[in-house]
């Protein structure tokens, strides 16, 4: 039982490039959630599922999208990286979609 | 709109010392409240939670909170603290009538000294 995991865990992207970061939970939870931490000021949530083939805006979701197309994975793509989108992404899921259980994180250096 | 403060930024404890980490919420009913604790370079890891009933809460490694309702805080205490519990601690807000969405303070960054 490997929790959550995301991938990858380090990456580097230039001003306008695209990528994909994804989460994968092996614990058959229905709720998924992508936040990302900045210095200063905690974590701000993405974009969140509650269940197969479901998105919906969290509190950030300007320059994001995401997919849930099987219900163990949950993907947040970048269609073009800007620096302000430097941080620390973390993926989260959720059984009743109180408690959550955290990734280990993915930092995003965009230069 | 529901928001979650931590007014400490950085707090410093002796080894063997209490400790009491603040947190104060706002929101139009009782919401759900969490402590996280999360150590350099890992993800977040849940201490203790609020949903109803007893209003002091006991979580893992010797953690317990207190909720406040007339005072909407939310705190986090230990009776002695260890040096592995350098960590940074976020206090939260979210699940029931807040919806899907989790609202998290800023943290508040605990150094143990020996």
């Amino acid at each position: 039982n490997a929790g959550v995991t995301q991938t990858p865990k380090f990456r580097v992207l230039k001003t306008g490039q695209s990528m994909t970061l994804l989460c994968a939970q092996d614990m058959n939870h229905e709720y998924m959630y992508w936040y990302r931490q900045d210095p200063g000021m905690g974590l701000r949530l993405i974009h969140y599922s509650v269940g197969e083939g479901t998105t919906a805006k969290g509190e950030v979701p300007d320059g994001y999208n995401v997919s849930r197309l099987k219900k163990q994975n949950f993907l947040l793509g970048l269609e073009s990286a800007a620096p302000s989108q430097t941080s620390v992404y973390f993926c989260a899921s959720s059984f009743t979609g109180i408690e959550q259980y955290f990734g280990p994180g993915t930092r995003l250096t965009v230069t | 709109a529901q928001s979650v403060t931590q007014p400490d930024i950085h707090i410093t404890v002796s080894e063997g010392a209490s400790l009491e980490l603040r947190c104060n919420y706002s929101y139009g009913a009782t919401p759900y409240l969490f402590w996280y604790v999360q150590s350099p370079g890992q993800g977040l890891q849940l201490l203790l939670k609020y949903f109803s009933g007893d209003t002091l809460v006991q979580g893992i490694k010797g953690f317990e909170a207190e909720f406040k309702r007339s005072q909407s805080s939310f705190n986090l205490r230990k009776p002695s603290v260890h040096w592995s519990d350098a960590a940074e601690y976020f206090c939260a807000v979210g699940g029931g009538e807040t919806g899907n969405q989790f609202y998290f303070g800023t943290g508040t960054s605990l150094t143990v000294i020996p």
